[in-house]
């Protein structure tokens, strides 16, 4: 199974902030990587595919970048609303496998 | 509208076994890839099943042998069934869609949530 080390596992940061997550695979997933963000309570939401790809709706603050084993979300200008959980998942092979989570939370 | 309702959840002894519903809407679960994605209290996303189609399905290791996913076409409707529940089963289970072209989940209902404790 691959396996996806996501990092860090939280982050403070304050409105207007750049933020970085990063996500490797244990093996090669080429660009089949997915981020989803979580607020408390809610169902995980779809913001990036194939790795770089946004999602119909979601602000072009959020971006993904990387390919192989290592990936990168950032979110510029960290708003209000992008305080959550967000979770990497590889989308290369069965069985799927989601990030350990990266909470977001306000400096 | 697009939508997928969970339900089926409640509380639950050990060793019970009970079948959770996800009713879709808005599109045909036989031409989808649908999926079950658990999250245990605090923690994080873990995908448990997907079926797609005549019947192909596909489980997580942890959950192989206990629980079955299957569909209902003629009510539109997916169903995990969870034999042997134990305390490690207790969560919020999310029926999701994956994106067509991709494996990434793109529809998610609002999850329904198992508790099994004695």
């Amino acid at each position: 199974d691959i396996r996806m080390t996501q990092s860090p596992s939280s982050v403070s940061a304050s409105v207007g902030d750049r933020v970085t997550i990063t996500c490797q695979a244990s093996q090669v997933i080429s660009s089949w990587l997915a981020w989803y963000q979580q607020k408390p309570g809610k169902a995980p939401k779809l913001l990036i595919h194939t790795a770089s790809i946004l999602e119909s709706g979601v602000p072009s603050r959020f971006s993904g970048s990387g390919s192989g084993t290592d990936f990168t979300l950032t979110i510029t200008n960290l708003q209000p609303e992008d305080f959550a959980t967000y979770y990497c998942q590889q989308a290369h092979s069965f069985p799927l496998i989601f990030g350990g989570g990266t909470k977001v939370e306000i400096k | 509208e697009v939508e997928l309702v969970e339900s089926g959840g409640g509380l639950m002894q050990p060793g019970e076994s009970l079948r959770l519903s996800c009713a879709a809407s808005g599109f045909t679960v036989s031409g989808k890839y649908m999926n079950w994605v658990r999250q245990a209290p605090g923690k994080g996303l873990e995908w448990v099943s997907c079926i797609f189609g005549s019947g192909t399905t596909y489980y997580a290791d942890s959950v192989k042998g206990r629980f079955t996913i299957s569909s209902d076409n003629s009510i539109n409707t997916v169903f995990l069934q969870v034999n042997s529940l134990s305390a490690e089963d207790t969560a919020v289970y999310y029926c999701a869609t994956i994106k067509r072209g991709t494996t990434s989940f793109d529809i998610w209902g609002q999850g329904t949530r198992v508790t099994v404790s004695s």
